[in-house]
């Protein structure tokens, strides 16, 4: 089955450390994104790539880095410079990537998520 | 101008009832407009989408309502039943930009 895999699902680490979530698809999408989802919050946009070896900053980029040297891997980066990094952490795709965001023909698809708990 | 307000933040409905979601924009130039539905623990999936150039759009139990001219549009759940119980994010598409509303927790009583 085509999909998106975030792992872990729960990961903790203590302040000051730099920490690193996982993002693979498998539906040959070109573009793929990341979110932050805080209660209440709705979902805002961290980074996004829309080629390989391509990346963007998005809405809330600061204290964040990301990577794309595969079409299928997306990992990111939540560094130490992060001020709140307790949140859960979403990532998406989508077929086509000149459109940010998805459009009509080229919804969003989202993972699972990691839930992350930084003390 | 690149808000997208959600409402309510959340709603109780007894089974076999209707669902109804609200949200309002204010950029005319947005022209996608999803809605996403998600379980705890889950990621969002899409539910349903409408372009602005129809009024209405409806899927099984689940129907768009746009209002260009109010810049508005609604989701109904038909027959609202409690598998339906999750959290539902409205958004909007344009300036090359999604934004999401802030979602609405919906639970259906037994």
């Amino acid at each position: 089955d085509g999909g998106i895999t975030q792992s872990p699902k729960y990961l903790f680490r203590k302040e000051g450390q730099n920490v690193t979530l996982s993002c693979e698809q498998n539906l040959n999408h070109d573009a793929m994104y990341w979110y932050r989802q805080d209660p209440g919050q709705g979902l805002r946009l961290i980074y996004y790539s829309q080629i390989v070896n391509d990346f963007q900053k998005g809405d809330i980029a600061e204290g964040y880095s990301v990577s794309r040297e595969k079409k299928e891997s997306f990992p990111l980066t939540v560094t130490s410079a992060q001020k709140n990094p307790t949140a859960f952490y979403l990532c998406a795709s989508s077929i086509a990537g000149q459109v940010r965001g998805g459009s009509y023909n080229s919804p969003l698809h989202f993972g699972n998520g990691t839930r992350l708990t930084v003390t | 101008q690149q808000q997208v307000k959600q409402s309510p933040q959340s709603l109780i409905v007894q089974k076999g009832g209707i669902s109804i979601i609200n949200c309002a924009y204010e950029n005319t130039a947005f022209d996608y407009f999803p809605w996403y539905q998600q379980f705890p623990g889950k990621g969002p999936a899409l539910l349903i989408a409408i372009r602005p150039d129809v009024s209405e759009k409806k899927e099984g139990r689940f129907t768009i309502s746009f209002n260009k001219s109010a810049k508005q549009f609604s989701l109904h759940i038909m027959d609202s039943q409690p598998g339906d119980s999750a959290t539902y994010f409205c958004a909007a598409r344009g300036d090359d930009k999604i934004i999401f509303g802030k979602g609405t927790r919906l639970h259906i009583l037994p």
